[in-house]
């Protein structure tokens, strides 16, 4: 079945470094891949996202990179701060549906 | 524009009681979706919803679950009997239709199950 794996479960980084995480999907039939960002005890709030037809997308400090021929994704952090920190979970959209399959979630800690 | 409005925001009851938990998702969207996401299984999509109508139920769990929308302004899932490890924070989010078109999600309800 259609899988989503996210690397790594958790990640530390001193502020002002950069954060990268990345993912893998299943389905070659995906072609939306968003991002969002889970604070504790709110709701996930998407950040950026990237069609399948799109190579690389920036919103400032963040940046997401998709290679379709290995079935990958990237989200970059740059100059991360404090409140960087957050789980942040990756989803893959089939063709077809509206299902999201997300990743398992990444803990990201920006240490200050 | 208000968001996905979801309630209860806290809901604690005994095992064997129903459980309704009500989205009202943001206006114009057409799709609505309910996930439950736990530490274990993470974030997972139970149901949604296009235009009023469930077109994928595959992740609801047992037939103590079941989840309506009767108008485009309301949804509600209901677990009934409910037991201990329904424990979750759920969620509702929606969408309008389009291929890039992002799930908004509310803030969630958090149910506990004694």
């Amino acid at each position: 079945g259609e899988n989503v794996e996210q690397h790594p479960s958790t990640l530390s980084v001193q502020e002002g470094d950069s954060a990268v995480i990345k993912c893998t999907y299943s389905d070659s039939a995906s072609n939306y891949f968003p991002w969002y960002k889970q604070e504790l005890g709110k709701r996930p709030q998407l950040i950026i996202d990237i069609r399948s037809n799109v190579g690389e997308k920036k919103d400032q400090r963040i940046a997401v990179t998709l290679n379709k021929t290995a079935k990958h994704f990237s989200l970059h952090i740059t100059e991360t701060q404090p409140e960087d920190s957050a789980v942040y979970f990756c989803a893959a959209r089939h063709t077809g549906t509206y299902k999201y399959i997300f990743g398992t979630g990444t803990r990201l800690k920006v240490l200050a | 524009d208000a968001g996905v409005i979801q309630s209860p925001r806290h809901e604690v009851t005994e095992m064997g009681q129903e459980v309704t938990l009500r989205c009202k998702p943001i206006s114009g969207h057409d799709y609505l979706f309910w996930y439950r996401q736990t530490m274990m299984r993470g974030l997972e999509l139970l149901i949604y919803f296009n235009n009023n109508v469930p077109i994928d139920d595959s992740g609801m769990p047992e037939d103590r679950f079941s989840a309506k929308m009767p108008n485009a302004s309301f949804s509600t899932l209901k677990i009934q009997p409910s037991e201990p490890r329904d424990s979750a924070v759920y969620f509702c989010a929606s969408s309008f239709q389009g291929i890039d078109q992002p799930q908004h999600f509310g803030d969630g309800t958090r149910l506990s199950i004694l």
